[in-house]
């Protein structure tokens, strides 16, 4: 199994410009998450999916958009990029865990590393 | 402001050393974990608790969930310098998986 693959590893947008991270997962993973790490502030909830065509947002959704037309596969869409969306962005994918408590434990990518000028 | 605060921020000790790294929230959780990440790489999970009270083992590391499930603790006993890295909590509730900022841990030999 490859686990949860990102492209491209390292990206630079200027201002305005549009690009699409790509995320894919080959363990049949229904949960789906984006997250971006920015120094001193841990990783961030952009947007995340329970299942094929479900979505939602999360803690820091505007500017990027989300869709999962697939389980395997979760793009994340940046329509105009700002220099305030350089950062790394992460993929993550998750199993529902039973017996004794609801938890997602995620499996990250290796990290989309995106700078804006 | 976190919603999970971790502390210390940084912490760095020698090789042999025990330590303890906290992390606080004022939510309560369904459940909670632990991560330790190396640079260039994402997060890989070292444990999750879901009960308040429990306390988890793995090998030198032990975790602990606070009674009231707001609350964590990591405690790493004689630490040697493959455990560096950066340490994250995170807690689940309902979808939502918030973490917080980290413990960048550096251990010299």
């Amino acid at each position: 199994n490859a686990g949860v693959t990102q492209t491209p590893k390292f990206q630079v947008l200027k201002t305005g410009q549009s690009m699409t991270l790509q995320c894919a997962q080959d363990m049949n993973h229904e949960y789906m998450s984006w997250y971006r790490q920015d120094p001193g502030m841990g990783l961030r909830l952009i947007h995340y999916s329970v299942g094929a065509g479900i979505t939602d947002q999360g803690e820091v959704p505007n500017g990027y958009n989300v869709s999962r037309s697939t389980t395997e596969d979760f793009p994340l869409r940046l329509l105009s990029a700002a220099p305030s969306q350089t950062s790394v962005y992460f993929c993550a994918s998750s199993y529902l865990r039973g017996g004794g408590g609801l938890s997602y434990e995620q499996y990250f990518g290796p990290g989309t590393r995106l700078t804006v000028t | 402001t976190q919603l999970l605060e971790q502390s210390p921020q940084f912490l760095s000790i020698q090789e042999g050393e025990n330590l303890t790294v906290y992390c606080n929230s004022s939510s309560v959780f369904s459940s909670l974990q632990w991560y330790r990440q190396e640079p260039g790489e994402g997060p890989v999970l070292l444990v999750t608790v879901v009960t308040g009270g429990e306390v988890k083992k793995l090998k030198r590391l032990t975790f602990q969930f606070g009674d009231a499930r707001k609350d964590s603790s990591l405690h790493i006993t004689a630490a040697q310098p493959g455990d560096t890295g950066l340490y994250l909590c995170a807690g689940y509730n309902n979808n939502d998986m918030r973490f917080g900022a980290g413990t960048r841990l550096t251990v010299k030999p």
